[in-house]
């Protein structure tokens, strides 16, 4: 079935510790790449986007991710965690890219980073 | 209001009754998604809302869950004769160009 994967569930990491979250879909074709983050007692927002030219992107707080097509992969990174980083990650897709309407999301990664 | 309003916040119901949730999206978007999510499960696609037309009812889970959208603003998710499975958060999102999609807090269901 085509889905959006996340690899990691729970992900536990010290302050200034490097932080890389695996994603992986299944569509082929054009798709538009995001992840959503979730802090605690937040909603959930937009952290960074991808729809076509660079594939490596950068978001907000430091955040990228690098998209290669070859691996059908979009992981995200950040070199230095901070604990406010502490929150839920979403990988999502749109299949068909502009031309489709629904944001497929994976399981989501629980990240908490220890002071 | 500024973004994409839910409620109630926390509904606790008893199993077997009808109960219905509400979202109140960005004044203007015209799209408007309903998703469910379980711990572990992430985010499962529900209902795709255009205006106030359905045009992607796939992922209701089944006949006991519908929804509405009227005046392409507020959307209505009824769920009938709960069961302990649909307890969960529900979420709803709104969307200017079914691209970014903009949260609301979520109802987080409860069936005894």
């Amino acid at each position: 079935a085509q889905s959006v994967s996340q690899h990691n569930h729970h992900v536990i990491l010290s302050e200034a510790a490097s932080l890389e979250l695996g994603c992986n879909y299944s569509y082929g074709g054009t798709v538009n790449l995001f992840w959503y983050v979730q802090y605690p007692g937040q909603h959930l927002q937009l952290l960074l986007k991808y729809f076509s030219g660079d594939p490596l992107v950068k978001g907000i707080k430091g955040f990228e991710a690098e998209f290669i097509k070859s691996k059908f992969s979009f992981n995200l990174r950040k070199p230095s965690v901070q604990w406010s980083d502490t929150a839920e990650y979403f990988c999502a897709v749109i299949p068909g890219g502009t031309g489709g309407f629904k944001t497929i999301f994976g399981a989501g990664t629980r990240l908490f980073v220890k002071a | 209001g500024a973004g994409v309003s839910q409620s109630p916040s926390n509904k606790v119901t008893e199993k077997g009754k009808d109960v219905e949730l509400r979202c109140d999206p960005i004044s203007g978007h015209t799209a408007l998604y309903w998703y469910r999510q379980s711990l572990g499960q992430g985010l499962e696609f529900l209902i795709y809302f255009q205006g106030n037309s359905a045009p992607d009812k796939s992922g209701l889970p089944s006949d006991r869950f519908s929804a509405e959208r009227t005046g392409g603003s507020v959307s209505t998710l009824t769920i009938q004769r709960t069961q302990q499975e649909d307890s969960a958060v529900y979420l709803c999102a709104s969307s200017l160009n079914r691209v970014f999609l903009f949260f609301g807090q979520g109802t987080r269901l409860t069936v005894v």
